[in-house]
């Protein structure tokens, strides 16, 4: 199983100041005939599903808002909040799905 | 608008059985692959199963904790996914989400079932 790791498990930011979530797959993500990464991001607040936010590692979700975004590939991943906003407050989760069983980050925990 | 709406959670003792419903609507559910996905209390996301469309063979994944007592299935008339749950345990007690696609990319509210002595 490819087992998905997340850094740091919570942080706490100022509003209007960067976010920065790495998440790191146990081998890689990336299909090599389509030149994809199968890595995406969730947001997930209490009470509420989990939203997709990030795709292939770097592609937004329709109306994700633009201060979300994702980088990486293979194996190291990473997931920016440029200029958070109190809306934001949420765990936050990187997934791949190259492979079944498809597998979670263990969550990191972004407040205000 | 796509909506994806689970029942059939509740209470029930371990070793006994519950069947979960996703009812949808708004996307072309033959073609969709499935998915459930389960958040116990104070935990992470955990995938627990898929089940592909027809046309893509129709074929299910399983996550290695519930392989042999969970069954996916859909039913493309009604646009309804389903699960059987079977031999339930303590740690099954979890939020249970269907969702969408690869990845995920809409999700249901979740329904609540407890497994508890």
């Amino acid at each position: 199983d490819i087992v998905m790791t997340q850094s740091p498990d919570s942080l706490a930011v100022s509003l209007g100041e960067r976010a920065t979530i790495n998440c790191k797959s146990s081998q890689s993500v990336l299909y090599a005939s389509n030149n994809n990464n199968y890595l995406a991001w969730y947001q997930h607040k209490p009470g509420q599903p989990p939203k997709l936010l990030i795709y292939w590692a770097s592609t937004r979700e329709s109306g994700v808002p633009d201060r979300f975004s994702g980088s990486g590939s293979g194996t190291d991943f990473t997931l920016t909040i440029s200029g958070l906003q109190a809306e934001d407050v949420a765990v936050y989760y990187c997934q791949q799905y190259y492979t079944t069983p498809f597998t979670f980050g263990p969550g990191t925990k972004v407040d205000i | 608008e796509v909506q994806l709406v689970e029942s059939g959670g509740g209470f029930v003792e371990p070793g006994e059985s519950l069947r979960l419903s996703c009812a949808t609507s708004g996307f072309t559910f033959s073609k969709a692959w499935l998915s459930w996905v389960r958040q116990a209390p104070g935990k992470g996301l955990e995938w627990v199963g898929r089940i592909k469309s027809k046309a893509d063979g129709g074929t299910t994944d399983y996550a290695a904790p519930v392989k042999g007592r969970f069954t996916i299935s859909r039913d493309d008339s009604r646009e309804i996914l389903y699960m059987q749950m079977n031999s339930l345990k303590t740690e099954d007690t979890a939020i249970y989400y269907c969702a969408t696609g690869n990845p995920f990319d809409y999700w249901g509210q979740g329904t609540l079932v407890t497994v508890s002595s």
